[in-house]
């Protein structure tokens, strides 16, 4: 777990403004996830990548852009286009188990 | 695709007592089935997960089952204690694909 940071830890979007969380890993694993969480609810994958370069859709992924330019780096941008994205955001890897990163708290002015 | 159903969705438990969470999935293909532990505001943890090579897991007081052939694995946690009150989710995946799919979690309560 200590080898994945997410920043920041708490982000303030006002309307129609995009913003990007970073995740960073330095466990050198190829899988990485964006999740998110809302307040008493479980973890809807928004989207994943496998390996550099490419990436596919999760079951939440409206809203959401992400890209993957390196193994150690997998950025998430909450676009305007996403109208309810208060919640934790959760980053995770994979190698042999799945690692989450100690997440983002993003609320909406 | 897979889907995971995990029940109870809530659990209290009387202190040194032992709490049993239970999930079913419904690809037969899926052999990796891992347990997290989500305390509150915090990131989940990885407590013990299991493969399909083997029925049963022990990990100190925390222990996992499984049963390919009804496709189910449950959590035992024994001697509970008050640190273990948290929500717990199940998952399971299979090997080609890296993509896990979770329980929708069971909040476990440890009453003192």
């Amino acid at each position: 777990d200590g080898g994945i940071t997410q920043s920041p830890k708490y982000l303030f979007r006002k309307e129609g403004q995009n913003v990007t969380l970073s995740c960073e890993q330095n466990l050198n694993h190829d899988a990485m996830y964006w999740y998110r969480q809302d307040p008493g609810q479980g973890l809807r994958l928004i989207y994943y990548s496998q390996i550099v370069n490419d990436f596919q859709k999760g079951d939440i992924a409206e809203g959401y852009s992400v890209s993957r330019e390196k193994k150690e780096s997998f950025p998430l941008t909450v676009t305007s286009a996403q109208k309810n994205p208060t919640a934790f955001y959760l980053c995770a890897t994979r190698g042999e188990t799945q690692y989450f990163g100690p997440g983002t708290r993003l609320l909406v002015l | 695709g897979e889907n995971v159903e995990q029940h109870p969705s809530t659990l209290s438990v009387q202190e040194g007592d032992s709490a049993v969470i239970k999930c079913t999935y419904s690809d037969s293909a899926s052999n990796y089935f891992p347990w997290y532990k989500q305390e509150l505001g915090k990131r989940p943890q990885l407590i013990i997960d299991i493969r399909s090579n083997v029925g049963e897991k022990k990990d100190q007081r925390i222990a996992v089952t499984l049963n390919k052939t009804a496709k189910h694995f449950s959590l035992h946690i024994t001697e509970t204690q008050p640190e273990d009150s948290a929500v717990y989710f199940c998952a399971a995946s299979y090997f080609g694909n890296e993509k896990l799919t979770f329980g929708t979690g069971t909040r476990l309560t440890i009453i003192p």
